[in-house]
């Protein structure tokens, strides 16, 4: 069965653009997280979405939105683009609702801001 | 808060070595524990997931054990190979956090020819 898949791979935009990434998780899974990885900071949570409703919220600026879809597919979206903002997302896909679901992530997007 | 921290940052073995990565946190009343592998510029690969009721989780040449009492997990490579060679992170989820995941900051390992 097909994974997560995640679109596009990479990006690379300029300061102050808008960007919006997409998730599409395993089929029949309700629960999209999305994570910021860089190399200083490590694995940051962004968000979760669960039946179309944001469930929980990481520590990031207003700039970063999400949503997600009826058929569970989620987009990111991050507004007035920094530097800071240069970074791999990752989109995870959970089955379920609750805290003992395994989670799958995808390949990620990479993405520069000059 | 739950913190998570893996032991050794970074390790250098020969090929064939059994190895053990460990994986401690914070806070015991955990659900269970994800081990991922990370290649780099890639996304995370599920290796296991060992839930709190279990000791152990065995999948081909891995062993992930799990103490909650001591908050500790550890897993072991046997006879490792040169494709081993990856970033390994553990993750527990936050308790009332849904599918949050707390991470450790990784053990990024080299099996060498």
């Amino acid at each position: 069965k097909a994974g997560v898949t995640q679109t596009p791979r990479y990006l690379i935009k300029t300061r102050g653009q808008q960007v919006t990434l997409s998730c599409s998780p395993i089929s029949g899974h309700r629960s999209v997280s999305w994570y910021q990885q860089t190399p200083g900071q490590g694995l940051q949570f962004l968000f979760e979405y669960f039946s179309e409703t944001q469930r929980n919220k990481g520590n990031f600026p207003g700039r970063f939105s999400g949503r997600q879809f009826s058929n569970s597919r989620s987009e990111m979206n991050v507004s007035t683009l920094e530097l800071g903002d240069s970074a791999l997302y990752l989109c995870a896909s959970s089955l379920g609702a609750g805290e003992n679901t395994e989670a799958f992530f995808g390949q990620g997007t990479r993405l520069t801001v000059v | 808060k739950q913190e998570v921290t893996q032991i050794p940052a970074a390790l250098s073995v020969p090929e064939g070595e059994n190895l053990v990565l460990n994986c401690s946190f914070t806070d015991s009343a955990i659900y269970n524990l994800q081990w991922f592998r990370q290649d780099p510029g890639k996304g995370l690969t599920s290796l296991l997931l060992i839930q709190s009721s279990q000791r152990e989780q065995t999948s081909g040449r891995l062993n992930a054990s799990l103490d909650k009492s001591s908050g500790r997990s550890t897993l072991y490579i046997a006879a490792s190979q040169p494709g081993d060679s990856a970033t390994y992170l553990c993750a527990v989820p936050i308790t009332g956090g849904g599918n949050k995941l707390t991470f450790g900051t990784g053990t990024q390992l080299k099996v060498e020819l």
